[in-house]
């Protein structure tokens, strides 16, 4: 049971080259999240799948896109990068929408 | 939307003794709180949650607090230890049910 994994873990882009940061959750949830966290602001809701089938934008979608391939697996694209998404980005799972939310490590995204 | 305060942004402690942090929301209809610890270089990892209709919850040396009045929650961490120090966040629901999170705290135990 390894719960919640992205890849990669870190990656270097150059402005305007496209990348897609993968999540997998093996704990059969059926709600799953892309998170990008910050210095000094907290993780920002990206996008949101509430089930299988569905997405919602979150607080900061611009510049991204989402595909909630099946149950278990939830990507995040950035079709044309831009500094401003140095991130670390997080994907997380949960059963519903007011339960326990399980993150994964995290991928460092570093666009110059 | 939601808004979440936390305070403060770091906290420094002696070893044994005891760390506050202390969250502030907006909305009326958040119910329910976590809180989450964060470790250098890895993922948030939930400590404790705590829902709105109870006021109090303790896990052995944690406990959280709420007061849905003042609309304010706090995780008291009681003798702490060297593997406490990190970063905490707080999180309450908004009206449909998205987690919105504080800043975060950096919590330092010194021995």
């Amino acid at each position: 049971n390894a719960g919640v994994t992205q890849t990669p873990k870190f990656q270097v882009l150059k402005t305007g080259q496209s990348m897609t940061l993968q999540c997998a959750q093996d704990m059969n949830h059926n709600s799953m999240y892309w998170y990008r966290q910050d210095p000094g602001m907290g993780l920002r809701l990206i996008y949101y799948s509430a089930s299988e089938g569905t997405t919602d934008k979150g607080e900061v979608p611009n510049g991204y896109n989402v595909s909630r391939l099946n149950k278990r697996e939830f990507s995040l694209r950035l079709e044309s990068a831009a500094p401003s998404q140095t991130s670390v980005y997080f994907c997380a799972s949960s059963e519903g929408g007011q339960e326990t939310q399980y993150f994964g490590p995290g991928t460092r995204l570093l666009v110059l | 939307g939601e808004n979440v305060e936390q305070h403060p942004s770091t906290l420094s402690v002696q070893e044994g003794d005891s760390a506050v942090i202390k969250c502030t929301y907006s909305d009326s209809a958040s119910n329910y709180f976590p809180w989450y610890k964060q470790e250098l270089g890895k993922g948030p990892q939930l400590i404790i949650d705590i829902r709105s209709n109870v006021g109090e919850k303790k896990d052995q040396r944690i406990a959280v607090t709420l007061n849905k009045t003042a609309k304010h929650f706090s995780l008291h961490i009681t003798e702490t230890q060297p593997e406490d120090s990190a970063v905490y966040f707080c999180a309450a629901t908004d009206s449909w049910g998205k987690l919105q999170f504080g800043a975060g705290t950096q919590v330092v135990v010194t021995p």
